[in-house]
């Protein structure tokens, strides 16, 4: 059964910082790999998706990176905004017998301090 | 193009009681599927669909039933309704088979008592 994990679990830092967020898979055998964005209360924002043929995808400050060997993926913020507060999670397709849908960590809850 | 949504925002159900979710989607979208969110245990996958007429479990179908009659529509009903199943629930769409990006709705939360 794929299991997604995700570093840290929250993460507090002061404004105009660069950061790395973690995600980590345990089947290797992925078709992809989807960054959302969640703010309270709220749904998920698509932020970006990686394909399996692919290493990295960029969205402004936004970079993800993928290495399916290793089973790990990486989003990258650059010069954080208090905007940027929210929780992000990482998620691949599910594995379990067929189902259609995503399998998720239980995100990195981002806080921008200004 | 109001893309995926949901109604209720928000319900307050006592144990026992049945309801449906309801989920749309005006994007002629193949795959729909429903999530529950919880603190500590993250999204979960609990019913699919890839098309109309065609359902399947996914991870925590218990206690939930589905049926998908359009395209556009994919309820999601709990028959009588627990405590454990106080959560927040999204629906999701994906384009088809050839499609990954999923699209979610802005989630009901759902309160047992």
């Amino acid at each position: 059964k794929q299991e997604v994990t995700q570093i840290p679990a929250a993460l507090s830092v002061p404004e105009g910082e660069n950061l790395v967020l973690n995600c980590s898979f345990t089947d290797s055998a992925i078709y992809n790999l989807q960054w959302f964005r969640q703010d309270p209360g709220k749904g998920l924002t698509s932020l970006l998706l990686i394909q399996s043929s692919q290493r990295e995808q960029t969205s402004g400050r936004l970079n993800a990176s993928l290495d399916k060997s290793s089973g790990r993926s990486t989003l990258y913020i650059a010069a954080s905004q208090p905007g940027d507060s929210a929780t992000y999670l990482c998620a691949v397709p599910y594995s379990g017998g067929g189902a259609d849908g995503l399998t998720f960590g239980k995100g990195t809850h981002l806080i921008i301090q200004p | 193009n109001a893309g995926v949504t949901q109604t209720p925002k928000f319900q307050v159900l006592k144990t026992g009681q049945s309801m449906t979710l309801q989920c749309a989607q005006d994007m002629n979208h193949e795959y729909m599927s429903w999530y529950r969110q919880d603190p500590g245990m993250g999204l979960r996958l609990i019913h699919y669909s890839v098309g109309a007429g065609i359902t399947d479990q996914g991870e925590v179908p218990n206690g939930y039933n589905v049926s998908r009659s359009t395209t556009e529509d994919f309820p999601l009903r709990l028959l009588s309704a627990a405590p454990s199943q106080t959560s927040v629930y999204f629906c999701a769409t994906r384009r088809d088979s050839n499609a990954w990006a999923q699209y979610f709705g802005p989630g009901t939360r759902l309160l047992v008592l």
